[in-house]
């Protein structure tokens, strides 16, 4: 069973960065595209960005483009999602999640969730 | 982008109550489409798959159909424990959108 394990909440200001981290467990982490969702307070569900550990690539949703940077360390099994240029408006649950094979998009599991808040 | 609605926005239903949810798609997405589950401070939970497939250990009350741009979602008996909001969400294309949500509480 897989299970996906996120840091912990984080308050930053308006300009700077921040990094949430994704370990999973239980299963070939390489192979297995991994993606980052957002969710706003009291909003509905964005997809960010993922990444295919083994292959390095990544693919960001074109609001985020030039903000967003997903990476990944296959030793730790660990996935990263650098969000910089941080706006009020990144206040929001981010979330990693993953598909099944041959259904990457289809995020059978989840992340706890981080909570990022954006404050002055 | 595909753009993805969802009717209702919210719907009161009591236990026991057949429920059904639309959601429809921009362009044609085939049967590229999943449906979650979220309850309040959780992270959504996958209950369908490519359109009317069942994810592991979600009760058979749930389905799915449709194909395109139309689809619908059926709780075909409401139970205490669905009280929670509803989620479409299409992967045909980069990137793998989500509708608005209906969310389904207790009348």
């Amino acid at each position: 069973q897989v299970h996906l394990v996120q840091s912990g909440a984080e308050v930053k200001k308006p300009g700077s960065s921040v990094k949430v981290s994704c370990k999973a467990s239980g299963g070939t982490f390489s192979s297995y595209s991994m993606s980052w969702v957002r969710q706003a307070p009291g909003q509905g569900l964005e997809w960010v960005g993922r990444i295919i550990p083994m292959f390095g690539l990544a693919n960001y949703a074109q609001k985020f483009q030039g903000r967003v940077t997903i990476t990944a360390d296959e030793s730790t099994s660990t996935a990263y999602m650098e969000l910089s240029s941080l706006r009020f408006e990144d206040t929001a649950v981010y979330y990693c999640a993953r598909g099944e094979s041959g259904h990457e998009f289809s995020f059978h599991y989840w992340g706890q969730g981080t909570l990022v808040t954006v404050s002055s | 982008d595909i753009q993805m609605t969802q009717s209702p926005s919210s719907l009161s239903a009591s236990v026991g109550d057949r429920v059904t949810i639309t959601c429809q798609a921009s362009h044609d997405i085939r049967n590229s489409l999943n449906w979650y589950q979220q309850k309040p401070g959780k992270a959504p939970n996958l209950l369908i798959y490519d359109a009317f497939n069942l994810a592991t250990g979600v009760p058979s009350r749930f389905s799915g159909s449709g194909s395109g741009t139309d689809f619908n979602f059926t709780i075909s008996s409401l139970q205490p424990e669905d009280f929670a909001t509803y989620y479409c969400q299409q992967y045909q294309n980069l990137p793998p959108g989500f509708g608005p949500g209906t969310k389904v509480d207790i009348k």
